[in-house]
C-alpha cells in the first residue's frame, strides 16, 4: 500500500513568489492534515480536512495560505505571496478516523523563501 | 487550549544506556498521548501511544508512562542502539476526542556507539 506522498520534496523561491505544495493521502483516508515545522520548533497544526470539507483551519497563519482538497482526494496548499517566515518543512498526514489514533505522515516538503 | 512542553531538546547517551524524554500538557481533558520518531530525512512515524485509562504501556525496548494527576507523560527507551538516534516528538490532542495534535518541540536523541 502506498503511503502519504508529498510534492515537491524541496522548493526554493524568492519572497513574493507563489508556491503550491501537493499531498496525496493514503487511499481511503478521509482525514487529511497539514502541519508545518520551523527549524527547532514544534510540528505545528495548520488545518484538517474531512473529505473535501475543512473541519478545522484554526492553525492557518494568515490569508496568504490557501488549502484545497477537491473531490476529497489529494490536497494542495498554496502560499501566495511567500514571506521569509514561511520557510520550514510542511508535512501532510492522513488517517482513516477522526477520533484519536495514528497519523500517517508524508516525508514533507521543505520550503525555503529567500 | 492544549499546550505541550517537551524536555530535553537534545540528549546523548552511550549505546546500551537508557534514555528518557518527558512531556507535560495543560488540558486535563486530553486522553490520548502518542510519540513519533523522525529519522533524518524521513517521515515522522508513530512508535507508541497511550490512552488515559492506563498508566504504562510497553513495546519491547520502549515504554510510555502517564501521570494524569501531574499531567505529564514520558518515553523510556532501554538498551539504546545507534538506530534509535532520531528526533522524538510527543503530542496531545487539540481537543477532547480530536485527532488534531499539539506536538512538542522535539528531542534529538543521539546514541553513541
Amino acid at each position: 500500500e502506498a503511503g502519504v506522498t508529498q510534492f515537491p520534496s524541496h522548493s526554493v523561491i524568492e519572497k513574493g513568489q507563489t508556491v503550491t505544495l501537493r499531498c496525496d493521502p493514503i487511499s481511503g483516508h478521509d482525514n487529511l492534515y497539514w502541519y508545518r515545522r520551523v527549524m527547532g520548533k514544534e510540528i505545528k497544526f495548520l488545518l484538517h480536512f474531512v473529505k473535501e470539507s475543512k473541519q478545522d483551519e484554526s492553525g492557518m497563519p494568515n490569508n496568504r495560505f490557501l488549502a484545497e482538497r477537491t473531490g476529497g482526494t489529494y490536497s494542495t496548499l498554496k502560499v501566495q505571496p511567500a514571506e521569509l517566515e514561511d520557510s520550514g518543512v510542511y508535512f501532510c498526514a492522513s488517517s482513516p478516523r477522526i477520533t484519536p489514533g495514528e497519523l500517517f505522515f508524508g516525508e514533507g516538503s521543505r520550503l525555503t523563501v529567500l | 487550549g492544549e499546550n505541550v512542553e517537551q524536555h530535553p531538546s537534545t540528549l546523548s547517551v552511550q549505546e546500551g544506556d537508557s534514555a528518557v524524554i518527558k512531556c507535560t500538557y495543560s488540558d486535563s481533558a486530553s486522553n490520548y498521548f502518542p510519540w513519533y520518531k523522525q529519522e533524518l530525512g524521513k517521515r515522522p512515524q508513530l512508535i507508541i501511544d497511550i490512552r488515559s485509562n492506563v498508566g504504562e504501556k510497553k513495546d519491547q525496548r520502549i515504554a510510555v508512562t502517564l501521570n494524569k494527576t501531574a499531567k505529564h507523560f514520558s518515553l523510556h527507551i532501554t538498551e539504546t542502539q545507534p538506530e534509535d538516534s532520531a528526533v522524538y516528538f510527543c503530542a496531545a490532542p487539540r481537543g477532547a476526542g480530536a485527532n488534531n495534535l499539539f506536538f512538542g518541540t522535539g528531542t534529538r536523541l543521539t546514541v553513541i556507539p
